[in-house]
């Protein structure tokens, strides 16, 4: 079975940074893209970029270059996000989803970055 | 970016018919897909390529369209269908999302 589990919620000051996790299982990390994506509440799904498990080749939404850093661990089949210069704009919902050619078959069950002083 | 537009929410009785559509401003071939969201749930992949059911998909759920207009058919709708339906294009990049058809059951 397919798993995705996503690191637990934040609460992060405007300004700082947060890395967030998805540890993948039940699929061969190496031979698939992982997406990030981004929903902040009652809006649309936005997506962030992804990153391929096997060499760590990343994409990017242009408006997200600069916000967003994508890393892979495949000894432990994990997919990670930095998040930089954080907002209030930043505070939503983020997804990791496994990409099957160009659509997301499996999704984590998401993490809340709340930004806030 | 490739705006979809959705309508933003539909009404229906259970066992009737729904479509919801899914409009797009530019040509994406057959790469549209839908996804079922649930409150506090992270999306469940329906349909992808257009018309392809996702494994483990009830038959009740069918996609149709190519170039700029398609739509996601429920027939029938049962109780447990309501959610929040999105649409989403692969064909130009950045991937796009439409916002999202809320169905609720009357």
């Amino acid at each position: 079975e397919v798993q995705l589990q996503q690191s637990g919620a934040e609460l992060v000051k405007p300004g700082a940074s947060v890395k967030l996790s998805c540890k993948t299982s039940g699929y061969t990390f190496s031979n698939y893209y992982m997406s990030w994506l981004k929903q902040m509440p009652g809006q649309n799904i936005e997506w962030i970029g992804n990153i391929y498990g096997g060499n760590g080749g990343t994409g990017y939404n242009q408006k997200f270059k600069g916000k967003a850093t994508l890393t892979v661990d495949k000894s432990s089949s994990t997919a990670y996000m930095d998040l930089s210069s954080l907002t209030s704009e930043d505070s939503a919902v983020y997804f990791c989803a496994t990409a099957i050619r160009d659509w997301f078959a499996y999704w984590g069950q998401g993490t809340l970055v709340t930004v806030s002083s | 970016d490739t705006v979809l537009t959705q309508s933003p929410a539909l009404a229906v009785s259970p066992g009737e018919r729904v479509t919801i559509s899914c409009r797009a401003s530019e040509s994406v071939s057959t790469r549209m897909h839908w996804y079922q969201q649930k409150p506090g749930q992270q999306p469940k992949l329906l349909i992808y390529g257009a018309s392809n059911l996702e494994s483990g998909v009830p038959a009740r759920f069918s996609g149709s369209g190519s170039g700029t207009d398609f739509t996601l058919t429920i027939d029938p709708v049962e109780a447990n269908d309501t959610a929040t339906y999105f649409c989403q294009q692969s064909w130009n990049d950045p991937n796009t999302f439409g916002a999202g058809t809320k169905l609720e059951l009357k």
